[in-house]
Formats: C-alpha cells, sequence, structure tokens
C-alpha cells in the first residue's frame, strides 16, 4: 500500500510556463514532506522541503504547498526552464511513521520542459 | 571528491558471484543509507547506519549485507542474489537522523543480475 502517491507518470509544459506536480500521502503522521529532483544517471538531489507547521515554503522558482487537510502537497516552478526537465520525487518522513529519517517516497513524475 | 560517491556505478553479476558496493561521504554527516530503486517503484529504505551503528534492516533479505567501517564509508556485499534484485542501489548520507534534514544521495549503482 503506497502511502505517498504521484498519480502523474509524466508532465510537459512549455518553457516560460508554470510547472506543478502533485503529490497525496496517506499517513496522517506525516508532519515533514521532501521534494528531490533526479536527472538521468545521477542521485536524486534535494530541490525543497516544507514542515507541517506551514502551507507554502519557496525558494526561487519553486514553491512547495502543503494542504493537511486533503493531505496533499504540489511543488510549483515558474518560470519553467528546459534545464528543469527531470524526474521528480515527493517523500514525505515523521516520527508518527516511525523515525524523523524514514523517507517515504513516491514513484516519481517526470517532467519535460518544450524549448 | 565532493558530496556522496558510489563505486561501481554498473554492476553485472552471475547469481552465483559475490561482489560488494562502495559508498563514500565526504559531508562530515553522521548517518548513511542504501536505498533500492526498482523499475517503476517508488524508492524503498533497506539500511540504515547512525555513527557507524545499524538502526534499521527494512525486512531485506540475507544477501544483502551491509558494512559500516566508519561515518564516512558505507559497503553493501552482494552474494547469491536473483535476477529479480536488480536495480539502481542508491547510497544517502545525512547530517543527523534524529532531526529532519535533507538526505544527499551518490549517484548510485546500476545492477544487473543474470
Amino acid at each position: 500500500d503506497q502511502q505517498v502517491k504521484q498519480n502523474s507518470p509524466s508532465l510537459r509544459v512549455q518553457e516560460g510556463r508554470i510547472s506543478i506536480l502533485n503529490c497525496d500521502y496517506t499517513n496522517s503522521m506525516f508532519d515533514y514532506f521532501l521534494w528531490y529532483k533526479k536527472y538521468p544517471a545521477e542521485g536524486p538531489t534535494f530541490l525543497i522541503s516544507i514542515s507541517s507547521i506551514k502551507d507554502k515554503n519557496e525558494d526561487g522558482r519553486f514553491t512547495v504547498f502543503l494542504n493537511k487537510s486533503a493531505k496533499h502537497l504540489s511543488l510549483h516552478i515558474v518560470p519553467s526552464q528546459p534545464g528543469d526537465s527531470a524526474v521528480y520525487f515527493c517523500a514525505a518522513s515523521g516520527r508518527g511513521g516511525g523515525s524523523n529519517y524514514k523517507l517515504t517516497f513516491g514513484k516519481g513524475t517526470l517532467l519535460t520542459v518544450n524549448p | 571528491e565532493t558530496g556522496v560517491t558510489q563505486t561501481p556505478r554498473h554492476l553485472v553479476m552471475g547469481m552465483t558471484n559475490k561482489k560488494s558496493l562502495k559508498c563514500e561521504q565526504h559531508l562530515g554527516h553522521n548517518a548513511m543509507y542504501w536505498y533500492k530503486q526498482s523499475a517503476k517503484k517508488p524508492l524503498e529504505l533497506m539500511f540504515v547506519y547512525n555513527f557507524k551503528e545499524q538502526t534499521e534492516n527494512n525486512s531485506v533479505p540475507s544477501r544483502f549485507s551491509p558494512e559500516c567501517p566508519n561515518s564516512s564509508h558505507l559497503f553493501l556485499h552482494l552474494h547469491t542474489l536473483q535476477p529479480e534484485d536488480s536495480a539502481l542501489y542508491l547510497c544517502a548520507s545525512s547530517q543527523d537522523p534524529d532531526i529532519y534534514n535533507e538526505q544527499f544521495f551518490g549517484p548510485g549503482t546500476r545492477l544487473t543480475v543474470l
């Protein structure tokens, strides 16, 4: 049973437009959420995170929104650039989930930004 | 070298072989992790080491044997693997597993078991 779900395996966006990547979770004990980006032949790299005490966290072109009541988070990239083309993983952790360090990952969404 | 490095990057082995994957982190972190990523599946945590002590074994078969001689190095010893063990094996590290912080990943070892 997947506790972190990324229901869109892929997303295609035009350069300059907004990319919105979605993630849903089922475990209400999760209280820390992260987004990772992965290029082919490389390991995932940390992008941005959000604690459950917040509903928004922004870092440059990247913003993560958290809706705890809906158990939903999203990553917004604006404006999207061709170099953003990668697989994006949503991950969650929490003391209630067993430990702070235990990250539960979604399957990922492949983002393609067309020039 | 910076960050988290893994060797080899690619490995092909038979089911009767014994091989080892190596991970090294140059970040001064205290926790190291092994993950497995199979095709079309999420990353699965395998093992966690905190200050060289194993703190998590996520029901991993005994044909995978981790070793952490110090906080900077992590090995995954492989023996009598099965073809379904073919996957990308990722190593990660983090500063302190007891507080929220991101994990830094290596590039992974692409393992193929024939």
